[in-house]
């Protein structure tokens, strides 16, 4: 299986300011079919489903906001939001869909500093 | 707009047998497939199964192989996981979702989740 390590495992980051959440996986999800890496993002807010915000790594979702971007290949990705709004505090999950079974970093909680 | 309402879930003992649904509305359910994540109360996401959307194909996580079965009527937009011999490290909350993709798939849209504990 395909594990996925994400980092930090939390941070807090002041209003307005960057965040940014690693995710690393054991092996290449790079798919040879369209050159585009098996990576999404998705975020769970307390007592919620998770909601997909970036599929193949950089594809944001209609109605995600473009403080959401998606960027990295082969192993190493990474979730930037540019500027952090309260409705942001959540937990944020990478999920590779390379191989099956398709697996789930453990989670980075973000919070207000 | 997509809908999946999750029904089933419940208190069981461990050993018993649970049934869960998804019912899905607001888009052609059998041409897609359909996943079974779960999350295990404060912990992260699992994937659990995914079933290819005319039901023929399916596919199990090792930790519910041979005790957990999924399955679908497409004449009903209903999807099924059907858990025996539970233990209680199936306690978790289960969601449905749709799978989105092109050669490989990733789960696009989620039910809001369906409470299995097991317990005696």
């Amino acid at each position: 299986d395909i594990v996925m390590t994400q980092s930090p495992d939390s941070l807090a980051v002041s209003l307005g300011e960057r965040a940014t959440i690693n995710c690393k996986s054991t092996q290449s999800v790079l798919y040879s079919s369209n050159n585009k890496n098996c990576l999404t993002w998705y975020q769970q807010k307390p007592g919620q489903p998770p909601k997909l915000l970036i599929s193949w790594a950089s594809t944001r979702e209609f109605g995600v906001p473009d403080r959401f971007s998606g960027s990295g290949s082969g192993t190493d990705f990474t979730l930037t939001i540019s500027s952090l709004q309260a409705e942001d505090v959540a937990v944020y999950y990478c999920q590779q869909y390379y191989s099956t079974p398709p697996t789930f970093g453990q989670g980075t909680k973000v919070e207000i500093k | 707009e997509v809908q999946l309402l999750e029904s089933g879930g419940g208190l069981v003992q461990p050993g018993g047998s649970l049934r869960l649904s998804c019912v899905a509305s607001g888009f052609t359910f059998s041409s897609y497939a359909m996943s079974w994540v779960r999350q295990a109360p404060g912990k992260g996401l699992e994937w659990v199964s995914s079933i290819s959307g005319s039901g023929d194909n399916t596919h199990y996580a090792d930790s519910v192989k041979g005790r957990f079965t999924n399955s679908r009527d497409n004449s009903k937009n209903t999807l099924y996981l059907q858990m025996n011999s539970l233990r209680a490290e199936d306690t978790a909350v289960y969601y449905c979702a749709t799978l989105m993709g092109s050669g490989t798939y990733y789960e696009k849209y989620w039910g809001q989740g369906n409470l299995v504990t097991v317990a005696s």
